[in-house]
């Protein structure tokens, strides 16, 4: 079956380390996103990809990066961790003609100590 | 900053009581979509609104799209241990560059 999978699903770092977490797909979907989840705060856009070699900042992109060298794949990177990236962050696909009906990950739950 | 504004934030319900979250956009949506995610999980796709007063069931869950696509509302008749979890509404936006604004959700516990 199709998935969307995301790793690690834990990890623990510390302030100032690059960090890179992975997002893989099995739908063929153009579209890819990442978001954080912070109580209080729902889910915010971190950057986006309409498709390989394109990529876009979203609402919270500082300290982070993304590079789409493929349809499956979109990590996403941080370049030097900070305390305040201490969040849970999910990836999600959608299909070009349904972009606004996203797949999500299961998420990965970052700690920067 | 968010322009996708939901309540109630907080939810508790009696089980068989009935359960509403409202979603309102600060500016006009092309479609709004909701959203389930259980306690420890992930977002899972509910349903997408499109239309201008659209209201659409799912079972024991209706959703309805405003008239002038500022708001969308859910409702849950006789909740279920099952509906616990968050719901989260997320309106397209325009002139945000196409991309989907998430409200902040509304987490629903249900006593048995």
């Amino acid at each position: 079956d199709a998935e969307i999978t995301q790793s690690p699903r834990h990890k623990i770092t510390e302030t100032g380390r690059q960090v890179t977490l992975a997002c893989h797909q099995t739908w063929n979907h153009n579209n890819m996103f990442w978001y954080r989840q912070d109580l209080g705060h729902g889910l915010r856009l971190i950057h986006y990809s309409y498709g390989v070699q394109d990529t876009n900042k979203g609402e919270v992109s500082d300290g982070y990066s993304v590079s789409r060298s493929n349809t499956e794949d979109l990590p996403l990177t941080l370049e030097s961790a900070a305390s305040s990236q201490t969040s849970v962050y999910f990836c999600a696909s959608s299909r070009i003609r349904d972009r606004d009906i996203q797949y999500f990950g299961a998420g990965t739950r970052l700690s920067v100590l | 900053g968010q322009q996708v504004m939901q309540i109630p934030q907080y939810q508790h319900v009696q089980e068989g009581e009935d359960f509403t979250t409202y979603c309102n956009s600060s500016t006009t949506l092309s479609n709004i979509q909701w959203y389930k995610q259980r306690p420890g999980g992930h977002p899972v796709f509910l349903i997408q609104l499109v239309k201008s007063g659209e209201v659409k069931k799912q079972k024991r869950l209706t959703f309805q799209f405003g008239e002038a696509k500022k708001n969308s509302s859910l409702h849950i008749t006789a909740t279920q241990t099952t509906d616990v979890g968050t719901y989260f509404c997320a309106g397209m936006i325009y002139n945000q560059g196409g991309k989907l604004i998430f409200g902040q959700g509304t987490e629903l516990s249900v006593k048995p």
